[in-house]
């Protein structure tokens, strides 16, 4: 399997603009999870899915925010409109948790890098 | 969630053992824990996961005590290579991973 595939790797924007990050999660999992990372915040879960359903999107920071996940082979983070403050590295990530007991194992992307001027 | 305590940095040497030792107080019963690694501009890679005594892989070594309040995460003869930061985590399969500051660890020639 290739792994978690992110596109694009590097998106520049101005700001106002709408942006959409995609993701394509390990085939066979079944939870996908959107992640945010600065330096200033680190690592900052946005919205978790299983089973294409969202479970939790405490972490979305505003309705600015939306993501999707029309099936189990793709999803969308989309940014509209955009912000200065919104620049960070956005990564998708993905597991398959297996039977009761197994705890948490998640696959990471290589992560798409946002810059809005 | 339990609640995770990691240094911020640790510094070491080519060929030394480093360790990192993680406090959660309030794991739970059902709470596994589980090491990340992120190299700078990668996502985070797992590295190891554990629910009680020792666990080894051929990257790492985690040790749990009987309490299991802590952890200690051993990477044997580190390289410069091994510069990275390093994340704790515990959590049941609630499929929720939430990462805190983690560890730099940074390996000098």
């Amino acid at each position: 399997d290739a792994g978690v595939i992110q596109s694009p790797r590097h998106e520049v924007t101005e700001m106002g603009q709408e942006v959409t990050l995609r993701c394509k999660p390990i085939s066979g999992h079944n939870s996908l999870f959107w992640y945010r990372q600065t330096m200033m915040r680190g690592l900052e879960l946005l919205i978790y899915f299983n089973n294409n359903v969202p479970i939790d999107d405490s972490g979305m920071p505003e309705d600015r925010f939306s993501a999707k996940m029309p099936n189990a082979s793709f999803s969308t983070l989309k940014i509209q409109p955009s912000e200065p403050r919104d620049s960070a590295v956005y990564f998708c990530a993905s597991s398959d948790p297996g039977g009761a007991g197994v705890g948490t194992e998640a696959f990471f992307g290589q992560g798409t890098r946002l810059t809005v001027v | 969630l339990a609640k995770t305590t990691q240094p911020i940095s640790m510094d070491s040497y080519e060929g030394q053992e480093v360790n990192i030792t993680c406090s959660h107080n309030n794991i739970a019963t059902n709470d596994y824990i589980t090491w990340y690694q992120q190299f700078p501009s990668q996502g985070p890679r797992f590295i190891i996961q554990g629910y009680k005594t020792k666990v080894t892989n051929e990257v790492a070594s985690l040790f749990i005590p009987a309490d299991r309040k802590s952890s200690t995460l051993s990477l044997p003869r580190v390289s410069l290579s091994d510069t990275a930061v390093y994340y704790c985590l515990v959590g049941s399969n609630d499929y929720k991973l939430s990462f805190g500051a983690g560890t730099t660890v940074t390996v000098r020639a």
